[in-house]
């Protein structure tokens, strides 16, 4: 099983800042199958990123994914207020699907 | 537009049983593999459960093997989660999610139900 270790655990940043999330994996992952999601309180996850770098349907482009292997990044280049949120990885070339623990972007 | 409706979630007793079910529309069903995703509270996210587009593949997570059925009916756009001998652990917000890409196991979930809350308490 591949485990996917996410940090920082909280990212305490302003709007307009950029964010970068880390998500490392314990083995490689297969093909570069990693997606990354946004959750809201109460509300279920969005994909963001497919493939490690494939933006999703109607995600801003301020959105960017990178990485190949075990190191995957999701970054943000200028915070929106409605970007603060947790956000999650998802390695999806192996079975099983595993997530990480999730990275939460607070306001500072 | 997509759209993934659960519903069948509530209160059930340690080792009772509980049937989910997920309405799916604004896609064709049949060509894309489903899954359930749960969240137990203020944790994180688990996969649970995967079914390919024609239902004759499927796959589940250690922690739910033997007790959990998924099944789906193309006919009627509807997906299923039989819940047996269920424990405090799996009491979770239980998410209805779509395959990205294909009938196969190996997708990303692009769109996710809002939701469903199963407790499990005596």
């Amino acid at each position: 099983e591949i485990v996917l270790t996410q940090s920082p655990g909280t990212l305490s940043l302003s709007p307009g800042e950029r964010a970068t999330l880390s998500c490392r994996a314990s083995q490689t992952v297969s093909s570069n199958y990693l997606a990354w999601y946004q959750q809201k309180p109460g509300q279920a996850p969005r994909l963001l990123i497919s493939f490690a770098s494939s933006r999703a349907t109607g995600i801003p482009d301020r959105f960017s994914g990178r990485g190949s292997g075990t190191d995957f990044t999701l970054t943000i280049s200028r915070l929106e207020p409605e970007d603060f949120a947790v956000y999650y990885c998802h390695n999806y070339g192996s079975s099983p699907h595993t997530f990480g623990q999730g990275t939460k972007v607070e306001i500072k | 537009e997509v759209q993934l409706l659960e519903s069948g979630g509530g209160l059930v007793q340690p080792g009772g049983s509980l049937r989910l079910s997920c309405a799916a529309s604004g896609f064709t069903f049949s060509s894309y593999a489903m899954n359930w995703v749960r969240q137990a509270p203020g944790k994180g996210l688990e996969w649970v459960t995967t079914i390919s587009g024609s239902g004759g593949d499927t796959y589940y997570a250690d922690s739910v093997k033997g007790r959990f059925t998924i099944s789906r009916d193309n006919s009627k756009n509807t997906l299923s989660l039989q819940m047996n001998s269920l424990r405090a652990e799996d009491m979770a917000v239980y998410y209805c999610a779509k395959g990205g890409v294909g009938s196969g196991y190996y997708n990303c979930f692009d769109y996710w139900g809002q939701g469903i809350l199963v407790t499990v308490s005596s």
